[in-house]
């Protein structure tokens, strides 16, 4: 049982490059979710799906796109990537959204924009 | 909109002293509380959570209890270890309605020196 899984851990890019990052879950979760890390700021939440060929908006959406064609995957893309996407990327998954649930972390990918 | 708010870092304690964490939030409506940590190069974990006022959440020594009328969540630790030091995070969960995202304080990063 691995839980959530995340590749690649690391990646640079140069500006107006693109990349998807993948996120995997082997717990059967219905819910999904990318959040960015950036220093002093916490995480914010960039897109969540609550299942299979669902997807919604997060706090900080813009630049990004998510797709759920699968119930164990939900990949983060960037279609042109820019300096303010340098971050640290963590996939959750959950139950769903009732009050006892927890999300499970992934480890993270560390993205740097130059 | 949901808040929190916890103390500002960088905190450095001895092994063995007493940990204290504060944390204070503001939503609407019964959230559910957590306590996440993040060990260096790692994701976040679960440490603990509490579901409705008056709860103590505990796990590996560290305790909180869901204040609803001062809307506090401090976590504590008698005597902290070396294994202890990381970045803390407090978070909510809203009940209810469309609201599936988890709102993060920005981190308190804990330094235990042997």
């Amino acid at each position: 049982n691995a839980g959530v899984t995340q590749t690649p851990k690391f990646r640079v890019l140069k500006t107006g490059q693109s990349m998807t990052l993948l996120c995997a879950q082997d717990m059967n979760h219905e819910y999904m979710y990318w959040y960015r890390q950036d220093p002093g700021m916490g995480l914010r939440l960039i897109h969540y799906s609550v299942g299979e060929g669902t997807t919604a908006k997060g706090e900080v959406p813009d630049g990004y796109n998510v797709s759920r064609l699968k119930k164990q995957n939900f990949l983060l893309g960037l279609e042109s990537a820019a300096p303010s996407q340098t971050s640290v990327y963590f996939c959750a998954s959950s139950w769903g959204v009732q009050r006892y649930n927890e999300q499970f972390f992934g480890p993270g990918t560390r993205l740097t924009v130059l | 909109g949901n808040s929190v708010t916890q103390m500002e870092g960088p905190v450095t304690l001895s092994e063995e002293a007493f940990l204290t964490i504060n944390c204070t939030y503001t939503a609407t409506g019964y959230p559910s509380l957590f306590w996440y940590v993040q060990y260096p190069g790692e994701g976040l974990q679960l440490l603990l959570k509490a579901t409705k006022a008056d709860d103590k959440g505990s796990n590996k020594g560290f305790e909180a209890t869901y204040r609803k009328e001062t809307t506090s969540f401090h976590l504590e630790k008698g005597s902290v270890q070396v294994s202890d030091s990381a970045v803390y995070f407090c978070a909510l969960l809203n009940s209810g309605g469309s609201n599936y995202k988890l709102t993060f304080g920005k981190g308190t990063l804990l330094t235990v020196n042997p």
